[in-house]
């Protein structure tokens, strides 16, 4: 069982709707990650939270809009999205961010989102 | 030249096999290496970090050579429940905004009954 809890597991949306992806850790990590997996291919961040602070945005289009209300929840506001959007999106979490010893990044399970 | 770089497989073995993956990674000043495995349509899952000296697992024994700068995996007795994709992480040097994992883009393992 993971200790990164997302929902929903799956979600369809339309172009033009507002959906927000949530992510729940409660492993005392302080850095939380957004990542995007198309098929076949490994993660790509897109955001990473370090105490509660936006630290890294791989140029991610605005339709995407994380959010940190506190250290143990990520969320991922999603609107106007394209059908290319369409991919596996994972939370995880570690430690710290930016640190030099060793410490692995724990996953959520994911939501697979489909855009119609 | 990718940053990280491994053969993407498929690896056909048959149950019981001994296989081994090697992954290689182009800054030599890296500082972290794991080895993560992923079902087919679920989350990557910590397999295990990589030390310096080697280290074991079970089954599983992972290497790391500075030198050569490539890191690898081995299995034992392979089993069914090993079959997945094995990707090759490494966190770069630095700290700050650069210190981000870099995934390889996986080693696809299909054990055989």
């Amino acid at each position: 069982d993971t200790e990164v809890t997302q929902t929903p597991k799956h979600l369809v949306m339309g172009m033009t709707n507002k959906k927000s992806l949530k992510c729940e850790q409660h492993m005392g990590h302080r850095a939380m990650y957004w990542y995007k997996q198309k098929a076949k291919k490994p993660p790509e961040l897109m955001f990473v939270y370090s105490y509660e602070k936006l630290s890294i945005n791989e140029s991610v289009p605005s339709r995407f809009s994380p959010e940190c209300p506190n250290s143990s929840l990520l969320n991922l506001h999603l609107h106007a999205l394209q059908p290319e959007d369409s991919a596996l999106y994972l939370c995880a979490s570690s430690q710290e961010f930016g640190q030099s010893q060793n410490q692995p990044q724990h996953f959520g399970d994911g939501t697979r989102l489909s855009i119609l | 030249r990718k940053e990280v770089e491994q053969d993407p497989g498929p690896f056909n073995v048959p149950e019981g096999a001994t296989v081994a993956f090697n992954c290689t990674y182009s800054n030599s000043a890296s500082q972290s290496f794991f080895w993560y495995r992923q079902d087919c349509r679920k989350e990557p899952k910590l397999l295990m970090s990589v030390y310096s000296s080697g280290n074991e697992d079970g089954r599983f024994t992972a290497q790391l050579n500075r030198a050569s700068q490539y890191i690898s995996l081995l299995i034992r007795d392979s089993k069914l429940s090993d079959s997945a994709t094995y990707l090759c992480v490494v966190k770069p040097p630095g700290g700050g905004a650069t210190n981000k994992l870099i995934f390889g883009t996986g080693t696809l393992l299909a054990v055989q009954p």
